[in-house]
């Protein structure tokens, strides 16, 4: 059975720091996404990792993939309150678009 | 992106009612769609997958005569809840995944803006 987890659950962080969520799965899988919820909202795409050491970077965020590790990290640099949400990570097992997500990581930036 | 409308956004209904819940790809065509389930503060678990024309593929432990799923062409998908009952309260969203990347960006799986089903 495949199991995403995500580490920490919940990060809070001042403005300008620096900080790394990690999520692990069980499985191979190649194709890992990230995305973001805010509260009451469906999930907003953020990142599609698609092969082993691919690293995309949009703003303050990098997200990273490492398959054979079976980890994937999004990095949050220098932060800022509007990037207070939830952050997920889902794995793609089958290549099917069927997605396990992780358990989720709730950020709150305070000032 | 591609966009993925769902509808209702917000429904509340009477315990032992039921409800549908729409999920339509505007401008792809999804070869498959999922359904999933988010209750408060916790992840989303996929309850099925559904391709057009034939019968949903549900996970184990949603009951298949509870949520019924019909996929009656490559744009929709529906989701009916039977017989709600409070412990169904929670947000539901799907998913469509386009046969080809809309954009050409790679990115081929979309989410709809997600149904919020209060049951009294």
């Amino acid at each position: 059975e495949l199991k995403v987890e995500q580490n920490p659950l919940f990060l809070s962080m001042q403005e300008g720091k620096n900080y790394t969520i990690y999520c692990n799965y069980s499985t191979t899988s190649d194709r890992l996404y990230w995305y973001r919820q805010d509260p009451g909202k469906s999930l907003e795409s953020l990142f599609v990792l698609l092969s082993n050491g691919a690293v995309k970077q949009e703003g303050r965020l990098m997200a990273s993939l490492d398959t054979k590790a079976r980890l994937s990290t999004l990095h949050i640099t220098a932060a800022v309150h509007d990037l207070s949400a939830t952050y997920f990570c889902a794995v793609d097992m089958t290549s099917t678009d069927k997605l396990i997500f992780g358990t989720g990581t709730r950020l709150q930036v305070f000032p | 992106g591609a966009v993925v409308s769902q509808h209702p956004s917000w429904v509340i209904c009477k315990s032992g009612t039921s409800v549908k819940i729409e999920c339509r790809s505007l401008d792809f065509q999804a070869t498959t769609m999922f359904w999933y389930r988010q209750f408060p503060k916790q992840s989303l678990m996929l309850m099925a997958t559904s391709n057009e024309g034939s019968k949903a593929t549900y996970e184990q432990g949603v009951e298949k005569d509870k949520f019924l799923i019909n996929h009656a062409s490559l744009t929709l998908s529906t989701l009916t809840v039977t017989s709600a009952h409070p412990e169904d309260s929670s947000f539901y969203i799907c998913s469509a995944s386009a046969a080809l990347a809309p954009g050409g960006n790679n990115e081929k799986l979309f989410f709809g803006s997600g149904t919020q089903l209060s049951v009294l």
